[in-house]
């Protein structure tokens, strides 16, 4: 099992540059996010999925989009890089059955946008 | 929405001495409240949680309290070890959702052999 994938693991952006952060898990969860982690802030909720076709915001939505096409993926992506957006990225999944709520997170992204 | 509040930022502790993190939350409708632990350049990890119906849980050498009336809980951790230096993060779990976690700022608690 290889749990949660973030890809890739460090970029370097211009301003105004486009990316998309890619995640995947194979454990058949239902629930994916993503936060930030910034110094001093700890982690904050960008958008979030309860299901393929399902997506909603979290508390840092601005300047982020997401998709959730099938079970397994869940892409961020910045469509104009912000130096705002620098920033430690982890992806993170869970079932939905209250009882085995365990968020598993991806070992992260760090992006620098110059 | 939820918000919740982690203190102290920062604790620096003894070898086999007790440590302790305390946070608050603001919306009472949450109910399930998991703490984190993140070594240095690793990702977090669950290390225990806790649910509105349960005052205390315990694993070993930690334990979360919850004060439900208060908006309150709390991580205790005896007996340190170096190994136990990291960032600590409460969460809650807002208006009834397990998975959608609010994260406190965190503790960067250190042990000193």
């Amino acid at each position: 099992n290889a749990g949660v994938t973030q890809t890739p693991k460090f970029q370097v952006l211009k301003t105004g540059q486009s990316m998309t952060l890619q995640c995947a898990q194979d454990m058949n969860h239902e629930y994916m996010s993503w936060y930030r982690q910034d110094p001093g802030m700890g982690l904050r909720l960008i958008h979030y999925s309860v299901g393929a076709g399902i997506t909603d915001q979290g508390e840092v939505p601005n300047g982020y989009n997401v998709s959730r096409s099938t079970t397994e993926d869940f892409p961020l992506r910045l469509l104009s890089a912000a130096p705002s957006q620098t920033s430690v990225y982890f992806c993170a999944s869970s079932y939905l059955d209250p009882n085995t709520g365990e968020l598993f997170f991806g070992e992260g992204s760090r992006l620098t946008v110059l | 929405g939820e918000n919740v509040e982690q203190h102290p930022s920062t604790l620096s502790v003894q070898e086999g001495d007790s440590a302790v993190i305390k946070c608050t939350y603001s919306d009472s409708a949450s109910n399930y409240f998991p703490w984190y632990k993140q070594e240095l350049g690793k990702r977090p990890q669950l290390i225990i949680d806790i649910r509105s119906n349960v005052g205390e849980k315990k694993d070993q050498r930690i334990a979360v309290t919850l004060n439900k009336t208060a908006k309150h809980f709390s991580l205790h951790i005896t007996e340190t070890q170096p190994e136990d230096s990291a960032v600590y993060f409460c969460a809650a779990s807002p208006s009834g959702g397990y998975n959608k976690l609010i994260f406190g700022a965190g503790t960067r608690l250190a042990v000193h052999p």
